[in-house]
């Protein structure tokens, strides 16, 4: 099945600084990239996606790269604010596949007003 | 749009009971559903698969027995811990894709149930 590793696990910026955490996937037949945030004892959030046959996609401060050939995907926070703190999880799907999600690690990112 | 709630938000039990949660579309209808289990400070660990009208697809590890899922029309999954043991107190969160809108890849999550049990 598939495997996503996601690295650091924790992450300590400071306010305006940028965020990056990183994460690989196993399975070449995955196509579909999402990332979510959750916050303390709250359901995860969708935040930002990316399909394989793109390589990046931003969405004003957030944005996605997705590498297929290392098969690695990077999610970049920048102008880092406060309420960006929170646990961030990426996640791997294969399309079609019942669209199952296989997650990562997380990130606990913290910034520091 | 696309709420997911979760029933019970909390619970707590005896030994050798069975609990039953319930994760529920609001305003969409979802022919898949997803059971998770989250330990603390871990990731979110997919348990089964639950399909409307049809049997669960369990991940390898997670015991069908044990876990019983029911999927009985569009907008409701059922989770069944049954004879539960403390080392299944954990917190268990549902998702749904709204598979009448576009593709479906989106997951929408329910809040989480926390199950203790004692």
């Amino acid at each position: 099945g598939e495997n996503v590793e996601q690295h650091p696990s924790t992450l300590s910026v400071q306010e305006g600084d940028s965020a990056v955490i990183k994460c690989t996937y196993s399975d070449s037949a995955s196509n579909y990239f999402p990332w979510y945030k959750q916050e303390l004892g709250k359901r995860p959030q969708l935040i930002i996606d990316i399909r394989s046959n793109v390589g990046e996609k931003k969405d004003q401060r957030i944005a996605v790269t997705l590498n297929k050939t290392a098969k690695h995907f990077s999610l970049h926070i920048t102008e880092t604010q406060p309420e960006d703190s929170a646990v961030y999880f990426c996640a791997a799907s294969t399309l079609g596949n019942f669209n199952k999600f296989y997650f990562g690690s997380g990130t606990k990112l913290n910034v520091k007003p | 749009g696309a709420v997911v709630s979760q029933h019970p938000s909390w619970v707590i039990c005896k030994s050798g009971t069975s609990v039953k949660i319930e994760c529920r579309s609001l305003d969409f209808q979802a022919t898949t559903m997803f059971w998770y289990r989250q330990f603390p400070k871990q990731s979110l660990m997919l348990m089964a698969t639950s399909n409307e009208g049809s049997k669960a697809t369990y991940e390898q590890g997670v015991e069908k027995d044990k876990f019983l899922i029911n999927h009985a029309s569009l907008t409701l999954s059922t989770l069944t811990v049954t004879s539960a043991h403390p080392e299944d107190s954990s917190f268990y969160i549902c998702s749904a894709r709204d598979t009448g809108d576009g593709p479906g890849e989106t997951q929408y999550f329910g809040p989480g149930t926390r199950l203790l049990v004692l």
